[in-house]
């Protein structure tokens, strides 16, 4: 679904660097959510925002903080990346009765 | 805490067969339950989904039934393709809250 993108697809860091994975989205909802994705365990919310000013921690926020710089804009940074930390990261969106979500396509993420 | 138990974790079929795939949830307030297809390297997809009010759903060779009593639901794909292949996730969620709680995914093959 291309309106929900994320970038960059693929990042390689090293252990103690800080990181930014962004999402974008184009669908006009007012909600926005971080999952990380390892493999045997699904997917997993690390932070969730019903609008700007509402930014709440979901079930493995340790490590990791957002922003949600517009309702269209939400960001997910690694204030010091570890090697567990290596996983696919999804960022997705709903509408404000918050049923469906629509994922982005992903980011790579691999700390050395 | 809030689970999604999903079994079988592996699932292997010759096409034209049918799969099925279960979903245990532990939350009795789950009112929503929708089911993802991730191919390979790709986002979770929705493919279908279920509301509490409804015991079952279909979507041409897609079907999903819920039990809301045992507190389960079950995905059922009649005449599999081999592009069926992917991982299936089932997700529990309750209406006007944020949470979707995920099972661990299925790996479907469907064998030509």
């Amino acid at each position: 679904d291309a309106d929900v993108t994320q970038t960059p697809r693929n990042r390689i860091t090293k252990t103690g660097k800080r990181i930014m994975l962004e999402c974008s989205q184009t669908k006009g909802h007012d909600r926005m959510y971080w999952y990380r994705q390892d493999p045997g365990l699904g997917l997993q919310l690390i932070y969730y925002s019903f609008d700007v000013k509402d930014i709440n921690k979901g079930e493995i926020s340790d490590g990791y903080s957002v922003s949600r710089q517009a309702q269209a804009k939400f960001s997910l940074s690694l204030e010091s990346a570890i090697p567990n930390q290596t996983a696919l990261y999804f960022c997705a969106t709903s509408t404000r009765r918050g049923e469906t979500q629509y994922f982005g396509p992903g980011t790579r993420l691999l700390v050395l | 805490g809030e689970n999604v138990e999903q079994h079988p974790s592996t699932l292997s079929v010759q096409e034209g067969d049918s799969a099925v795939i279960k979903c245990t949830y532990s939350d009795s307030a789950s009112n929503y339950f929708p089911w993802y297809k991730q191919e390979l390297g790709k986002r979770p997809q929705l493919i279908i989904d279920i509301r509490s009010n409804v015991g079952e759903k279909k979507d041409q060779r897609i079907a999903v039934t819920l039990n809301k009593t045992a507190k389960h639901f079950s995905l059922h794909i009649t005449e599999t393709q081999p592009e069926d292949s992917a991982v299936y996730f089932c997700a529990a969620s309750t209406s006007g809250t944020y949470k979707y709680i995920f099972g661990t995914g299925t790996r479907l093959k469907v064998l030509a």
